[in-house]
């Protein structure tokens, strides 16, 4: 499967708690994006990397959240100090921005599901 | 900022009715339109998309939207619904420019009945 891949699938843990979740976009994808998604809601846009630069963070990314492309592949997104309220789907999704196309799809992956207790 | 609004939550139809989802976004600029699907167990996956032209687009398994820009809509419709289209529909906005981050709306559950 050369989709983009998340892990893990679901994490469970407790308030307080650091946890940290991996994207693997489509090889070649130079744009990777973070959305959260809660119940009854649609993604909402978290951040986004073109390569290794972090090019935009939304003010839902609070100081407890820090993500990294280091090396422009894969992508790591932290949470620090876990609050009840950051329990969600955490999607990853990856596009590229080669060719002469105004957008590129982004195609998602699986998603992270995050219970914080 | 933008925004998305889907009027309907939940939708209930019958094998061969006619569907229609109402989408409205609010933003200032220009901006490209999407309508995403996430079937059970799946992830979300692009059903069709308009960037600029023809303000009516085709999608993948007879779905297609229309444009009007001077309702800042982009309704889903599909003459002829299948029990195989249950699923959340969700429309989504990307001001032209920039990331192309996707603004959605809170979603359509579609329920089929055979």
């Amino acid at each position: 499967d050369t989709g983009v891949s998340q892990n893990p699938r679901h994490k469970i843990t407790k308030r307080g708690q650091n946890v940290t979740f991996r994207c693997d976009p489509i090889s070649e994808h130079n744009r990777l994006y973070w959305y959260r998604q809660t119940l009854g809601q649609g993604p909402e846009f978290l951040t986004y990397f073109q390569n290794e630069a972090q090019l935009e963070k939304s003010r839902l990314l609070s100081d407890r959240f820090s993500a990294e492309r280091p090396k422009g592949s894969f992508s790591t997104l932290e949470i620090q100090r876990t609050e009840q309220g950051d329990s969600a789907m955490y999607l990853c999704a990856s596009s590229s921005t080669s060719g002469r196309r105004a957008y590129n799809e982004q195609f998602f992956g699986p998603g992270t599901r995050l219970t914080v207790l | 900022a933008q925004s998305v609004s889907q009027h309907n939550h939940h939708v209930i139809l019958s094998e061969a009715a006619s569907l229609e989802l109402g989408c409205n976004y609010s933003y200032g600029g220009t901006v490209n339109l999407f309508w995403y699907v996430q079937y059970p167990g799946q992830h979300l996956q692009l059903l069709l998309k308009y960037f600029s032209g023809d303000p009516l687009v085709k999608g993948i398994k007879g779905f297609e939207a229309e444009f009007i820009k001077s309702k800042f809509s982009f309704n889903l419709r599909k003459p002829s619904v299948q029990w195989s289209d249950t699923a959340e529909y969700f429309c989504a906005v990307a001001p032209t420019g920039g990331g192309n981050k996707l603004t959605f709306g809170t979603g359509t559950q579609l329920k089929v009945e055979l």
